[in-house]
């Protein structure tokens, strides 16, 4: 089926584990970006790509590391979890910068 | 990095009341969104507004985008049930990607 989806929808993990959360696109937008939602903050940015191979930090981008070598696939690694990281992550992505965005369902991370 | 104010940060209504909610930044921004978040799900785009003054509706939905280029507004008529969620301001600042507010979380009593 045709959008964005994300996996896991849930995960949880310990202090240090690196854990890799996957977000794919059907659509061929050339823009995909990660947010963490947290109570009180909102949406903010981690990373955001803007083609193949070409990433960016957002604003809070500590702690992450990011890839994008097709179009389609953007994950989001957290090479050593941290409590802090406890969160839901959502992938989005549009045509271009300022294009509408569209989100994934969202993936919940507990970090014990 | 920039901010946006968004209130208020939760409501508990009776059906078929008027809501409003407001957005605010120190910042000029290009264009202002609204979304609504469902429990469970991601943000969904209600609105789009890219010029000052101008007023756009969606069914009940009606949003503005403030003369000053710094606020916005959103208003829901005759609310629903299933009005319920997280309803979250964006906007767009030349150069940059999009900054959120944090969010009204709107609550509807039948």
């Amino acid at each position: 089926d045709a959008g964005i989806t994300q996996s896991p929808r849930y995960k949880i993990t310990e202090t240090g584990r690196q854990v890799t959360l996957m977000c794919h696109q059907t659509w061929s937008h050339s823009y995909m970006f990660w947010y963490r939602q947290d109570l009180g903050h909102g949406l903010r940015l981690i990373y955001y790509s803007a083609a193949a191979d070409i990433t960016d930090k957002g604003e809070v981008p500590d702690g992450y590391v990011v890839s994008r070598s097709k179009t389609e696939n953007f994950p989001l690694t957290l090479e050593s979890a941290t409590r802090s990281q406890t969160s839901v992550y959502f992938c989005a992505s549009s045509w271009g910068p300022t294009d509408t965005q569209y989100f994934g369902p969202g993936t919940r991370l507990t970090v014990l | 990095g920039q901010q946006l104010n968004q209130s208020p940060q939760s409501m508990f209504i009776q059906e078929g009341e008027d809501v409003s909610m407001n957005c605010t930044s120190s910042s000029i921004f290009n264009t202002w969104l609204w979304y609504k978040q469902d429990p469970g799900e991601g943000p969904v785009l209600l609105i789009a507004l890219y010029k000052a003054g101008e007023l756009t509706s969606n069914g009940r939905l009606t949003a503005q985008f403030g003369i000053t280029r710094k606020d916005s507004f959103l208003n829901i008529s005759a609310s629903i049930p299933s009005d319920v969620g997280i309803y979250f301001c964006a906007g767009h600042n030349a150069g940059n990607m999009l900054t959120f507010g944090g969010g009204t979380r709107l609550m509807v009593k039948p």
